[in-house]
Formats: C-alpha cells, sequence, structure tokens
C-alpha cells in the first residue's frame, strides 16, 4: 500500500528565510511524488512533481524539492520565503508499479510566513 | 483554457437525503478523481474514472457513487446522508497517464444537519 507523511503539522519561518516542508512516502516500486499547495478556501494547485530523472525538481513560484529515494523523502524547498507563502502543503504519492492511479494525499503542513 | 469547475458551490442537506455532485474537467482532460477534504481526516480518495470506466476506488461505503460520461464529465452520488459526511468535495483532473499532475476544482462544500 502506498502511504505518505508529513511530520510537521506547521512550519513557522521569518520572510526572507529558507523554507522547507517536509516529506516522507512509503511504495512498494519506484514512486511518483507530487506537492500542491492550498490557499484559505480554495482548491489545490499543482506545485511541483518528482517522476524520473534529476533528484532536484524545480516547481512553480520558486519551491523546488529533491528526492532522495534511500531516505525515501521528498522535501519542499524554497530559499527565500515570502509572505504570500502562506498556505497549506500537501505532498502526494502514487504507486504506478501497483497499477493504481490512486494519488494519496499526505495531512498536510500550514506554513506560515512571518513578516 | 477553462479550469475544472464544480457544481454547486455549497449545498445543505438533512440526515437520509441523497445528493449529487457535478465536475466537468480540463478540456482534453480524460480521467476525472474525487477526494473528501476534512480538518480530521485530510484529504481522502473516493474514485477515479477514465474513459467512463473506474479504475480505482478508495474505502469508502457504497453510499458514495460516481460515473463518468462520454464528454468527460463527472457525477458523484452520495446516498442516504450521515452527518460525517458534511465535507469539501474535491474534484481533480489529468491528462490520463499515472504521471501526469491533477488539476483540481474549487470544491464544493456539503453541509450535513
Amino acid at each position: 500500500a502506498q502511504s505518505v507523511a508529513q511530520p510537521e503539522d506547521q512550519v513557522n519561518v521569518a520572510e526572507g528565510n529558507p523554507l522547507t516542508v517536509k516529506c516522507t512516502y512509503s511504495v512498494s516500486g519506484n514512486p511518483y511524488l507530487f506537492w500542491y499547495v492550498q490557499y484559505p478556501n480554495r482548491g489545490l494547485q499543482f506545485l511541483l512533481k518528482y517522476i524520473t530523472g534529476d533528484n532536484l525538481v524545480k516547481g512553480s513560484y520558486g519551491f523546488e524539492a529533491e528526492f532522495n529515494k534511500s531516505q525515501t523523502s521528498f522535501h519542499l524547498k524554497k530559499p527565500s520565503a515570502l509572505v504570500s507563502d502562506s498556505a497549506l502543503y500537501f505532498c502526494a504519492v502514487r504507486d504506478p508499479g501497483a497499477g493504481s492511479y490512486q494519488l494519496t494525499f499526505g495531512k498536510g503542513t500550514k506554513l506560515s510566513v512571518i513578516p | 483554457k477553462a479550469g475544472v469547475t464544480q457544481t454547486p458551490r455549497y449545498l445543505i442537506k438533512t440526515r437520509g437525503q441523497q445528493v449529487t455532485l457535478s465536475c466537468s474537467p480540463i478540456s482534453g482532460h480524460r480521467s476525472v478523481s474525487w477526494y473528501q477534504q476534512t480538518p480530521g481526516q485530510g484529504l481522502q480518495f473516493l474514485f477515479e474514472y477514465f474513459s467512463e470506466t473506474q479504475r480505482n476506488k478508495g474505502n469508502f461505503p457504497g453510499r458514495f457513487s460516481g460515473r463518468q460520461f462520454s464528454n468527460s464529465r463527472s457525477e458523484m452520488n452520495v446516498s442516504t446522508l450521515e452527518l460525517g459526511d458534511s465535507a469539501l468535495y474535491l474534484c481533480a483532473s489529468s491528462l490520463a497517464s499515472a504521471g501526469d499532475e491533477q488539476y483540481f476544482g474549487p470544491g464544493t462544500r456539503l453541509t450535513v444537519t
């Protein structure tokens, strides 16, 4: 079975500082990994994904994520946080090797960027 | 290109009633997935449809059902509503393959009283 964990319910960071939102996953084969962001009272927006290839993936709004197979992690990062980055962030995993099209989400991490 | 649209946006029902939610995917997208979002359980997968066929189903009771039409539009139905069904129901569409990202609609907020 596929699963994903976001160990931190909330992350606080000062504006201009680097931010990291953590994600670990569990699948039987090679994972497809995704990050989404949700602003209040809105649907989820796609940020970036890892399918194969370079372990460092760049996405929207200056975000990037690093796939680490040995640590089964896919942490989201940004070099310099903006107040407008404050939102709920979700990591998601899909296990294509299991023939599943189901996307499993983590519980979400609330990011607060403090001016 | 228009995004994913969901109707209605808000809905209030009483226990025991049934409800139908609608989702129109992005043009050209053939896969539609449904999720239930609650503060306690987070985002939970309901089901996924592709070319009018259900490819995957989550762990929800049979009261939750869905279908997809030939134009890729999808509906989900919840029968015999319970208080615990109160949630934000999100629809997402994608092209077709497992590596494709999903694009989400704004959701339907269902309140069961």
